[in-house]
């Protein structure tokens, strides 16, 4: 069964405090993706890896093929990047075949 | 980026009527658009895939004739829920994919739906 798993599922950090967020896959992909969800139900996409390290503005992605992995970091965090953050996995060797995704992890920055 | 629509983002009405839901593609063609039910605290989950001009893609255990799908144009998909009840009560989101496909992911809004 083709699986995502984040860690962890839930996330306190206090301003300005480094935070990294875990997702971890079963099977080979073709891509990665890190979304950010916001408390109103909107979602937005972060970042679409299929190998490396990519950065923007205080995020950063990286992905370990061969050890199926991936982390979302956030560098200087900061109360409105409280939000839900999915991992999304396409399965498989093709751009149309199907997104699985993780549970989120919901974080929380206080001021 | 390219930017999607969902229209209404809430939306209240009683039980046994039908609801339509929105979904466009402001400043590209989406081809291919994804509907996605949310569950509180529960992960995306795909209800179907459609494209345009062809009937819809449902996921298995997704009732075709309640969950009503139509993408007429290159930028436009519909979500209409039928007869609904209660337990249709949820957070729909849909995301389109344009051409070439890069594999970008563009979603919408978000409709919030109650049943009464």
């Amino acid at each position: 069964k083709n699986e995502v798993e984040q860690s962890p599922q839930n996330l306190t950090a206090q301003e300005g405090e480094f935070i990294t967020i875990n997702c971890s896959y079963s099977v080979g992909i073709s891509a990665l993706h890190w979304l950010q969800q916001h408390p109103g139900g909107g979602i937005v996409s972060l970042f679409m890896l299929s190998s490396g390290k990519k950065k923007h503005g205080r995020l950063i992605a990286t992905i370990n093929i061969q050890e199926k992995h991936s982390s979302l970091h956030i560098t200087a965090s900061h109360p409105r990047d409280s939000a839900v953050y999915i991992c999304a996995v396409r399965f498989g060797w093709t751009s149309g075949s199907r997104l699985t995704f993780g549970e989120g992890t919901q974080l929380t920055v206080n001021p | 980026g390219a930017v999607v629509s969902q229209h209404p983002s809430r939306v209240i009405c009683k039980s046994g009527t039908s609801v339509k839901i929105e979904c466009r593609s402001l400043d590209f063609q989406a081809t291919t658009m994804f509907w996605y039910r949310q569950f509180p605290k529960q992960s995306l989950m795909l209800m179907a895939t459609s494209n345009e001009g062809s009937k819809a893609t449902y996921e298995q255990g997704v009732e075709k004739d309640k969950f009503l799908i139509n993408h007429a144009s290159l930028t436009l998909s519909t979500l209409t829920v039928t007869s609904a009840h209660p337990e249709d009560s949820s957070f729909y989101i849909c995301s389109a994919r344009g051409e070439p496909n890069t594999g970008e992911l563009f979603f919408g809004e978000g409709s919030r739906l109650t049943v009464l």
